[in-house]
C-alpha cells in the first residue's frame, strides 16, 4: 500500500521568513497530492494541492513543487506569519494516507 | 454549503454502551470517509463509502459499524470500545470516491470520544 513519509516533525520560523515542508510517497500510481492544515480543535483542511501532470502549483504565499521521478513533493511557505502556525499534514492519493505531520510555529 | 456536520461533539461512554457518531454533508459528493485521530497523529483511514456502498474497510474491528443511510449521511456505531479506542473521529466527504483521485477532502470538525 501507499506509505507517505514527511519531514521535518516540528518546524518553528521567525515571522516573515520562509518555511518548507517535504514529503515522499511510494506508489507511483498515486496521481494527486494534497496538502492540509490543521488547527487547534478543528478538522483539516485543504490549502492547496497538485496533480501528477503539474510540477509546480502557487496560491499567493504557498506553493507546491512535485517530483514524479524522485516521488517527492513539497510545501513552500513564504512570508510566514503568526496565523500560519499549525499542524500540516501531506497525502497521496491511493486511499488518501497522510504523512506523519509537521507542526508550524511562526514566531512573531 | 461546504460544511460537513458532525455530532455529537463530544461523547464519553462505556465499554458495554452502544451509541453512534454521525456525519451530514449537503455539497452533493458521493464520497465519504472516517478517519480516526489519536492525539499528535495524522488522521487514519478507517472506512470510505462511494454511492453509498462500502468501498474500502482498512481492517477495522468489527465494534466500529459504519452505515451511510444515503448521499448525505454517514453513521459510525460503537459497541464494546476498549479506552484504546478514544480518539477524534472525523468525517469527510469528496466529489470523487473512486480508485486513486479523491480531490478534495471536505472535513468536518470531529466528534471526540472518550472511552471509560
Amino acid at each position: 500500500g501507499e506509505n507517505v513519509e514527511q519531514h521535518p516533525s516540528t518546524l518553528s520560523v521567525q515571522e516573515g521568513d520562509s518555511a518548507v515542508i517535504k514529503c515522499t510517497y511510494s506508489d507511483s500510481a498515486s496521481n494527486y497530492f494534497p496538502w492540509y492544515k490543521q488547527e487547534l480543535g478543528k478538522g483539516p483542511q485543504l490549502i492547496i494541492d497538485i496533480r501528477s501532470n503539474v510540477g509546480e502549483k502557487k496560491d499567493q504565499r504557498i506553493a507546491v513543487t512535485l517530483n514524479k521521478t524522485a516521488k517527492h513533493f513539497s510545501l513552500h511557505i513564504t512570508e510566514t506569519q503568526p496565523e500560519d502556525s499549525a499542524v500540516y499534514f501531506c497525502a497521496a492519493s491511493r486511499r488518501v494516507r497522510f504523512g506523519a505531520g509537521t507542526r508550524l510555529t511562526v514566531k512573531p | 454549503d461546504t460544511e460537513v456536520t458532525q455530532t455529537p461533539k463530544h461523547l464519553v461512554m462505556g465499554m458495554t454502551n452502544k451509541k453512534s457518531l454521525k456525519c451530514e454533508q449537503h455539497m452533493g459528493h458521493r464520497a465519504m470517509y472516517w478517519y480516526k485521530q489519536k492525539a499528535k497523529k495524522p488522521p487514519e483511514l478507517m472506512f470510505v463509502y462511494s454511492y453509498e456502498k462500502l468501498s474500502i474497510n482498512e481492517s477495522v474491528p468489527s465494534r466500529f459499524s459504519p452505515e451511510c443511510p444515503n448521499s448525505s449521511l454517514l453513521n459510525l456505531h460503537l459497541h464494546a470500545l476498549q479506552p484504546e479506542d478514544s480518539a477524534l473521529y472525523l468525517c469527510a466527504s469528496s466529489q470523487a470516491g473512486r480508485g486513486g483521485d479523491t480531490g478534495e477532502l471536505f472535513f468536518g470538525e470531529g466528534s471526540r470520544l472518550t472511552v471509560l
